[in-house]
């Protein structure tokens, strides 16, 4: 069992619509990441957290620690938000080896 | 200027041929990254470096090694290509060393295909 798991694998939805993708894990971490490749291949960080919830823009991030579960919203979805979205999992504080999920490849059709 | 830059973004190599894969970075970060992507497969660690002395096997490092020739640069060499080697390949850099998690922050990725 991979020590990170994220579902769905793939998601298709309408522009506006509300996304939820989620990431499970099995072991105790110091910190939860959440990454977007675009089309192009390109990976940019959009939040790293520990605990609660962190806002940026129309993303939300959201971590649960007893549940060993994080969930990324997307809030009035658009097609320029069509992308893989990776969790990744670091396990040791001030040792940033991270693991990955597969990714969920996201689709916005306008 | 992008922070964290790869050269070449795409290579295509024979079988058996020496390639290397370099890595520049202006963010001042000590820590740098090598992973490959795989179809399918989540990003995986071939080797980091927490500072230039310090250079670490990842989860799959057969078959390459690496050099961090200064802070800001850290290459990945593939002794003798093998086409199972075929990937994406990122180099990431985090810091400052600060004892806690610190975000990754990636460079534009090298597609290499071996033949």
């Amino acid at each position: 069992k991979n020590e990170v798991e994220q579902s769905p694998q793939n998601l298709t939805a309408q522009e506006g619509e509300f996304i939820t993708i989620n990431c499970s894990y099995s072991v105790g971490i110091s910190a939860l990441h959440w990454l977007q490749q675009h089309p192009g291949g390109g990976i940019v960080s959009l939040f790293m957290l520990s605990s609660g919830k962190k806002k940026h823009g129309r993303l939300i991030a959201t971590i649960n620690i007893q549940e060993k579960h994080s969930s990324l919203h997307i809030t009035a979805s658009h097609p320029r938000d069509s992308a893989v979205y990776i969790c990744a999992v670091g396990t040791n504080f001030g040792n940033e080896k991270l693991t990955f999920g597969t990714g969920t490849r996201l689709t916005i059709i306008p | 200027d992008a922070d964290v830059t790869q050269t070449p973004r795409n290579r295509i190599t024979k079988t058996g041929k020496r390639i290397m894969l370099e890595c520049s970075q202006t963010k001042g970060h000590d820590r740098m990254y090598w992973y490959r992507q795989d179809p399918g497969l989540g990003l995986r660690l071939i080797y980091y470096s927490f500072d230039v002395k310090d250079i670490n096997k990842g989860e799959i490092s057969d078959g390459y090694s690496v050099s961090r020739q200064a802070q800001a640069k850290f290459s990945l060499s593939l002794e003798s290509a093998i086409p199972n080697q075929t990937a994406l390949y990122f180099c990431a850099t985090s810091g400052p060393t600060s004892g806690r998690q610190e975000t990754q922050y990636f460079g534009p990725g090298t597609r290499l295909l071996v033949l």
